[in-house]
This record gives C-alpha cells, structure tokens and sequence, in this order.
C-alpha cells in the first residue's frame, strides 16, 4: 500500500512550457484535491474531485486543468507555465465512507517557472 | 468563502515546556478542524481533528479544544521534545454533506514551530 504518490518531486519549466503533474492513490479513495503551498500562505485548493468523471474547481484554479478518468489517478496540467505557479504542490485523497474523512497528502512536487 | 488565521507565525518553547497554537474561522457553518503536522520536505499528516459536537480532544500529549461560539481552536502539545519541531497548520471544513463536494479545507498560514534542548 503505497498511499498516495507524486511525481516528479522537482521540475524546471520555462514561461509558455506546459506540463502534467502526475498523483496516483491505491486506498480507492472517491475524493482527489489538488493544492499550492507558497509561503506564508498556507496551503490552498486549486482542483478537486469527488469521483471518476466529476471535476470542480477550488479557490485558486486558474492556469490548471485536471480530469479524474481513474478512480486511482488525478493529473494536474498546467497549459502555459507562468512564474506565478512557482510553488510546491500537493495532492491529496480521502475516502466518502464517513461524514467526515482524514485527507492523506503524497510527498509533495516543487515546481519552479523560470 | 471560509478564512482561518492562525498565530503565532513562529513558536520557539524549551524541551518539556508546552506549546500553543490558535486558529480562528470565519464561516459558522464550518464543523470539522483538523491539525496536520509538516516535517521539511514531506507532505502534511493528520496528528488530531476535532468535529463541532465536542469541545475538547486529547491524544496523549495533544490536545485541541474548540469554541464555536468564539469560532476559535487552538492546539496544545504538552512535554514537548525534538521531534516535535515542524509546521503546524489548522483546518476548517463544512464537512461532505453541507457542501455536498467533499470535504473541502481551507488552511490557516501556518506556525513553524522549534524545540530548543
């Protein structure tokens, strides 16, 4: 049971480049989220989903796409690269079996837009 | 939109001295409030969560308590000890059934806290 995973852990862009984050969960978790953590801000959500084929938007989803064909895997794309999307991102899953559900984060990838 | 403040910022305590840390929320609706502990480099992991029908929780040396009707939270770590030292955040969530898409989080800004021997 490898929990939740990221990859790649570090990567490089250019301005304008594009790119996919990956996030894969093995615990068939319903619930997927995407969030930046940028400093003195906290963490914040920017995707999440709550099934295969339900996407929605969180409160920064500007510049990212995601789709949830999988109930194991949640993409992030980013289409054009901005030095503003300079952050570490974290995916996260949890499980709907309950009113309320612990949110198991992946390791984290640090991305840096030149 | 739900905002959380958290403080301090930065928190520096001797070995065995407690810890402190506050949260205040925004949204009377929100009901669920977890604490996620951050070590360098790693994601953050669940330590303790409270829902709205308690106001106290202890496990073991952690402890968080609640007052809805202040809409603040606060985490207590007693005998604090090296491994202690991270970032902390708080959390605050309506719940699955409220906003019927998840358990959506917001974060407070987080408090880097430092455990001096």
């Amino acid at each position: 049971n490898a929990g939740v995973t990221q990859t790649p852990k570090f990567q490089v862009l250019k301005t304008g480049q594009s790119m996919t984050l990956q996030c894969a969960q093995d615990m068939n978790h319903e619930y997927m989220s995407w969030y930046r953590q940028d400093p003195g801000m906290g963490l914040r959500l920017i995707h999440y989903s709550v099934g295969a084929g339900i996407t929605d938007q969180g409160e920064v989803p500007n510049g990212y796409n995601v789709s949830r064909s999988t109930t194991e895997d949640f993409p992030l794309r980013l289409l054009s690269a901005a030095p503003s999307q300079t952050s570490v991102y974290f995916c996260a899953s949890s499980s709907q079996a309950d009113y309320y559900y612990e949110q198991y984060f992946g390791p984290g990838t640090r991305l840096t837009v030149t | 939109g739900e905002n959380v403040e958290q403080h301090p910022s930065t928190l520096s305590v001797q070995e065995g001295d407690s810890a402190v840390i506050k949260c205040t929320y925004s949204d009377s609706a929100s009901n669920y409030f977890p604490w996620y502990k951050q070590e360098l480099g790693k994601g953050p992991q669940l330590i303790i969560d409270i829902r709205s029908n308690v106001g106290e929780k202890k496990d073991q040396r952690i402890a968080v308590t609640l007052n809805k009707t202040a809409k603040h939270f606060s985490l207590h770590i007693t005998e604090t000890q090296p491994e202690d030292s991270a970032v902390y955040f708080c959390a605050a969530s309506r719940g699955a059934i409220l906003t019927g898409g998840g358990n959506k989080l917001t974060f407070g800004t987080g408090t880097q806290l430092k455990v001096e021997l």
